[in-house]
């Protein structure tokens, strides 16, 4: 089946911090890979996504390149902010038969940055 | 309109309660979803409605009770609760394919006493 596996947290950085999370996946065909930003008390946020192997997603100054050669798609910040202390969720979704873009996420990464 | 509203965002009810939490999008999504999200733990697909109609059903007790009444109202009915179903409840739409993301809510805190 599907799967996200995420590094480990919590990550704790300075600011101005260059940031990397992990993020490797497991999946049949073809997925999309997505990740997700929680600030606390709020919901799930849609930082960035790539559809097709080679895509670079990028928002807010994040970044990530799908891989497939090495089923990966680590998330990277050159520059982290106080702002940016959230939970962090990659995801996949693959359509086959009625998963209806069914997201599967990794465990999250709890990243918090001190000024 | 890109944002998807849930109401209430805090709910506190007792064991024999019966409450209901709104979920609203006018994206047009097509597909909808509740999840079920614990503390510094991803959120767990609970059901996803297609087109207005139920489509998965991830093994949620029946004391879940979805709903969806048209194509940008979604409900989730509460009966007879346990403690351990205190949670944040997430809704989210989407197109319904593999390449676009999810739009969520802000969730609904739900306190079981």
């Amino acid at each position: 089946g599907n799967s996200v596996t995420q590094m480990e947290g919590p990550v704790t950085l300075s600011e101005e911090a260059f940031l990397t999370i992990n993020c490797t996946y497991t999946a049949t065909g073809y997925p999309s890979l997505f990740w997700y930003v929680q600030y606390p008390g709020e919901g799930l946020q849609l930082l960035l996504k790539a559809t097709k192997a080679d895509d670079k997603g990028s928002n807010k100054g994040f970044e990530a390149t799908y891989r497939k050669e090495t089923t990966s798609f680590h998330l990277e910040k050159g520059s982290v902010q106080v702002s940016d202390s959230a939970v962090y969720f990659c995801a996949l979704s693959y359509a086959g038969g009625t998963s209806y873009g069914k997201l599967t996420f990794g465990q999250g990464t709890i990243l918090t940055v001190h000024p | 309109d890109t944002e998807v509203t849930q109401t209430p965002k805090h709910l506190v009810m007792g064991m024999t309660n019966k409450k209901s939490l709104k979920c609203e999008q006018h994206m047009g999504h097509r597909a909808m979803y509740w999840y079920k999200q614990k503390a510094k733990k991803p959120p767990e697909l609970m059901f996803v409605y297609s087109y207005e109609k139920l489509s998965i059903n991830e093994s949620v007790p029946s004391r879940f009770s979805p709903e969806c009444p048209n194509s940008s109202l979604l409900n989730l009915h509460l009966h007879a609760l346990q403690p351990e179903d205190s949670a944040l409840y997430l809704c989210a739409s989407s197109l319904g394919s593999r390449d676009e993301g999810y739009t969520f809510g802000s969730g609904t805190r739900l306190t079981v006493v």
